[in-house]
């Protein structure tokens, strides 16, 4: 089936620093969202992209839905302490709306 | 209710046996969707209803997988004889229209011994 590339699959923080991950593909995607899941929690939508090329910010997260269509990344500025969680690329492919194909993670942890 | 119900949140079922997990979503959303989540992974797409009508099913594994939203709010997931590899967090989600604006549930944890 389709998959989703997701890297890093888990990073150590320390408050302040700039965080980056990214997801790519080998399909092109209609639309990229990425969610945020918290221990025993269903994933929280942060942002959603629908145009290739299209820059997004929510707060400290800014997205952006590659030109080619088959990549996206997530930077947040500035990380506090709850940012912590599993951050999760998802895309939509051409035809069902309701279907979305999800990365693997990327876990953000604080650095011990 | 002000977010997507699930029940129960935690469901130990022997192999072979029957299980039913329901979602109630946010009101009036007539989208609502079914994932499950292995450990460690993302969520895989397995139904999505759009009122009373599945619009898309075809990430059920298996005929052992159903579900059924009879009137169009509340859901369930049926699984039939069950396999220990049907172990998972089963998640649900709605939105208003279909859009991608979901809101999930906290899931319902299912372990197959």
């Amino acid at each position: 089936g389709q998959q989703l590339n997701q890297s890093p699959q888990s990073m150590f923080i320390q408050e302040g620093e700039d965080v980056s991950m990214n997801c790519t593909s080998s399909s092109i995607f209609n639309t990229w969202l990425w969610y945020k899941q918290d221990p025993g929690e269903g994933p929280v939508l942060l942002i959603a992209l629908y145009k290739a090329g299209e820059l997004t910010s929510n707060g400290r997260l800014t997205a952006q839905f590659g030109i080619t269509r088959k990549d996206s990344f997530l930077n947040i500025s500035a990380s506090i302490p709850s940012d912590v969680g599993i951050y999760f690329c998802a895309g939509q492919l051409g035809g069902s709306q309701g279907n979305l194909i999800f990365g693997k993670g990327t876990k953000l942890s604080v650095k011990p | 209710g002000a977010g997507v119900s699930q029940t129960p949140s935690n469901k130990v079922t022997e192999k072979g046996k029957y299980v039913e997990l329901r979602c109630d979503p946010i009101s009036g959303h007539t989208a609502l969707y079914w994932y499950r989540q292995s450990l460690g992974q993302g969520p895989e797409f397995l139904i999505y209803f759009q009122g009373t009508g599945a619009a898309d099913d075809s990430g059920l594994p298996n005929d052992r997988f159903f579900a059924v939203r009879p009137e169009g709010s509340v859901s369930t997931l049926k699984i039939q004889r069950t396999e220990r590899g049907d172990s998972a967090v089963y998640l649900c989600a709605s939105s208003p229209d279909g859009s991608y604006g979901y809101t999930f549930g906290s899931g319902t944890r299912l372990t197959v011994v």
